[in-house]
C-alpha cells in the first residue's frame, strides 16, 4: 500500500509564476490535510478536504491560495502569482474515514514539496 | 490552541530510554494529545496519541500527568533512527487541524 505521494518534490517559480502542488492520498483515505512548513518554524495547518468539499480552510491565506479535491484524481493545492515569501515546505497528509474508538486519528503524511520562488 | 513548552534539544545514548516532556497548562478538557516526529527532509511521522490514560504502542509510550497540564513521551531504547524533531500537539476531536511548534530535537549519538 503506497504511502502519501506528494508530486513534485522540488519546485522551482518565479515571482508571480503559478504553482500547482498534487497529493495523492494513501488508498482507501477519503480526508486529505494541507499544511504549511516555513524555513525555521513548524508545520502549520492550512485546509482540510474530503471528495469535492473543502471542510476546513481556517488555515488559508485569503488571497492567491486554493485547494481542491476532485471526485477523481489527486488534491491539488494552487498557489497563483507566488512571491517570494511563499517560498516553504508544503506536506500532505491524509486519513481514513473511520476515525476509530479513540476519537481521533492518525494522519499519515507525504515526503512534502519545496517550492523555492525566485 | 493549548500553547505548548518543549525543550529545545536533548540529547540521549542509543539503546538507553529517552523522556521527552512537554508542558500543556492551557489544554482543553476534549483536547487529544498527539506526538509526531519528523526526521530531516521528511514529512511527520505519527508517533502515539492519548486523552487522559498512559498509552503505549510498538514506537512508544505516552504519559498523561493527572492534571492533562503535561505529557511525557518514552522512547524505551533509543536508536540512531530515533534522531527527529518530536512534536507534542494537544489537538480537539479528530485532530486534523494539527499546528506544530519547534518542537524537541532528538539527538542520539551511538
Amino acid at each position: 500500500n503506497a504511502g502519501v505521494m506528494q508530486n513534485p518534490r522540488h519546485l522551482v517559480r518565479r515571482r508571480g509564476q503559478e504553482a500547482r502542488l498534487r497529493c495523492s492520498p494513501m488508498k482507501g483515505h477519503s480526508h486529505v490535510y494541507w499544511y504549511r512548513q516555513l524555513p525555521e518554524e513548524g508545520l502549520k495547518f492550512m485546509v482540510y478536504l474530503q471528495k469535492e468539499n473543502i471542510i476546513d480552510e481556517s488555515g488559508m491565506p485569503k488571497e492567491r491560495f486554493s485547494a481542491e479535491f476532485p471526485k477523481e484524481g489527486p488534491s491539488i493545492l494552487r498557489i497563483q502569482q507566488v512571491v517570494r515569501g511563499d517560498s516553504a515546505a508544503y506536506f500532505c497528509a491524509s486519513s481514513p474515514l473511520y476515525r476509530g474508538q479513540s476519537g481521533s486519528t492518525e494522519a499519515f503524511f507525504g515526503q512534502g514539496t519545496r517550492l523555492t520562488v525566485v | 490552541d493549548a500553547k505548548t513548552t518543549q525543550p529545545n534539544s536533548m540529547e540521549s545514548n542509543e539503546e538507553e530510554p529517552v523522556h521527552l516532556p512537554c508542558n500543556h497548562s492551557t489544554i482543553s478538557g476534549t483536547d487529544y494529545i498527539h506526538w509526531y516526529r519528523q526526521l530531516p527532509s521528511q514529512g511527520p511521522e505519527y508517533v502515539i496519541h492519548g486523552l487522559t490514560s498512559n498509552v503505549n504502542n510498538r514506537m512508544a509510550s505516552l504519559a498523561i500527568a493527572e492534571d492533562r497540564k503535561s505529557s511525557t513521551l518514552i522512547l524505551h531504547r533509543a536508536t540512531l533512527r530515533d534522531a527527529a524533531v518530536y512534536y507534542c500537539i494537544p489537538s480537539s476531536n479528530s485532530g486534523y487541524a494539527l499546528n506544530f511548534g519547534k518542537g524537541t530535537s532528538l539527538l542520539v549519538t551511538p
